[in-house]
């Protein structure tokens, strides 16, 4: 099976730092990878996405990097705040085969 | 973007019944999917559902288990069959916006006894 393997599990970050999580994948076929942020009692959110024609995406506080050599993005937030604490998923897939792979999860906590 | 309501949002279930997990789309979408989140797992994808057509079913999931309905282009139906406590979980609809955003239903969580 395909594999997308993220990394930290879980994470504990101060107000106002920036937290980050890493994913890693396996098939260069894919073309799309997705963050998404899940809250206890809720489905996936979809947060930030890149293609790998860019290095660097940026939203608001939300910034996925990209690197296609080493087959790893990563997702950055920065000025973390206690509202940020969630479940974040990466994901990825190919063009015309809307299958998500996913990764394991981080659980973010942000401390006042 | 889509809303998606699902029903049951949360069960209890005897050992060896089945549920019906009722996926409802407010727009009309192609691909339906239906994902699996074991408790503080990641998500696994059990089946792609296409309305006219038989379900695509992954790897280590059967259709006798998992039977699945899509009788139009707005709802889906998955169906967990002779349920042991293994299945307990969170299940999840979730349809393509076709620019590839896939958007989630707030799933329904599945507890077996």
């Amino acid at each position: 099976q395909q594999q997308v393997k993220q990394s930290p599990q879980s994470l504990i970050v101060q107000k106002g730092g920036i937290s980050i999580i890493n994913c890693a994948y396996e098939n260069t076929a894919f073309d799309y990878f997705p963050w998404y942020q899940q809250f206890p009692g809720k489905g996936p959110a979809l947060l930030i996405a890149i293609r790998p024609d860019v290095s660097e995406k940026k939203e608001g506080r939300f910034t996925i990097s990209f690197n296609k050599s080493a087959k790893q993005f990563s997702l950055h937030i920065m000025d973390s705040q206690p509202g940020d604490s969630a479940t974040y998923f990466c994901a990825a897939s190919i063009s015309g085969n809307e299958k998500l792979t996913f990764g394991t999860g981080t659980r973010l906590t942000i401390i006042p | 973007s889509a809303v998606i309501s699902q029903k049951p949002s949360r069960d209890i279930c005897q050992r060896g019944t089945s549920l019906t997990i009722q996926c409802q789309v407010d727009s009309q979408v192609t691909m339906m999917f239906w994902y699996r989140q074991q408790p503080g797992q990641s998500l696994t994808l059990i089946a792609t559902a296409n309305q006219g057509s038989e379900a695509t079913y992954e790897s280590g999931f059967v259709i006798d288990k998992f039977p699945i309905s899509r009788p139009n282009l707005t709802f889906s139906t998955l169906t967990v069959s002779n349920m042991s406590p293994e299945d307990s979980s969170i299940y999840l609809c979730s349809v393509d916006s076709g620019q590839t955003e896939a958007f989630f239903g707030q799933g329904t969580r599945l507890t077996v006894v």
